[in-house]
């Protein structure tokens, strides 16, 4: 149990299609965080909200969309997304003080094929 | 666009031999550096988390080193067991949520 719960696992959908992965944290944190990761490459930062506000966008194609209706609620919405889009997808949360390490806390991920 | 190096990408180790791997990071605007183990089907979990140049922390078997100065950490395993078996990322931090930039991680294997 890391306090940061994602839902999907996996998720399989087509290039037409429209869904969300959920992410959920139980740690009072005020950041949070999708990353992803495909194979042969590192852990890449698509968001950043900081209290409910997106503060870093990196790059992220249009048909990926994030939602933070609160502080312990991310969403990321899919839209017409490619087969090249299929990766595992990471949520984290952190502490948001000014001063803090960084320190991030991970879900265990949604397993994303895109067909 | 951080430059975080880590090698080797793969390791096999025989169990109960010790083994080590190096992370290389931009030494500027540094304030933190964070050690990651993530193991198959699971979150990745932090290891260690050092701010000062000559830090060292140890977790059981595992420690780690860091020097700001010349921007690297070395994470040393001792006596490795089969469940030390996981990919081991490092990620540098200037502090506060920007969230972190990763390596491609050390992948290992230990072999009983």
């Amino acid at each position: 149990e890391t306090g940061v719960t994602q839902t999907p696992r996996h998720l399989v959908m087509g290039m037409t299609n429209k869904k969300s992965l959920k992410c959920e944290q139980h740690l009072g944190h005020n950041a949070m965080y999708w990353y992803k990761q495909s194979a042969k490459k590192p852990l890449e930062l698509m968001f950043v909200y900081n209290f409910k506000e997106q503060t870093e966008n990196n790059s992220v194609p249009s048909r990926f969309s994030p939602e933070c209706p609160n502080s312990s609620h991310l969403f990321l919405h899919l839209h017409t997304l490619q087969p090249e889009d299929s990766a595992l997808y990471l949520c984290a949360s952190s502490p948001s003080w000014r001063g803090n390490t960084g320190e991030l806390f991970f879900g265990e991920g949604s397993r994303l094929t895109v067909l | 666009i951080l430059n975080v190096e880590q090698s080797p990408q793969s390791l096999h180790v025989q169990e109960g031999d010790s083994t080590n791997f190096t992370c290389s990071f931009p030494s500027s605007n540094f304030y933190a550096l964070h050690w990651y183990r993530w193991e198959t089907a699971k979150s990745p979990e932090a290891l260690f988390v050092m701010t000062l140049n000559g830090d060292e922390k140890k977790k059981g078997r595992i420690s780690a080193t860091l020097n700001t100065k010349e921007g690297y950490s070395y994470l040393y395993i001792k006596g490795s067991q089969p469940e030390d078996s996981a990919t081991y990322l490092c990620a540098p931090s200037g502090g506060g949520a920007d969230g972190l930039t990763f390596g491609k991680g050390t992948h290992l294997i230990i072999q009983p």
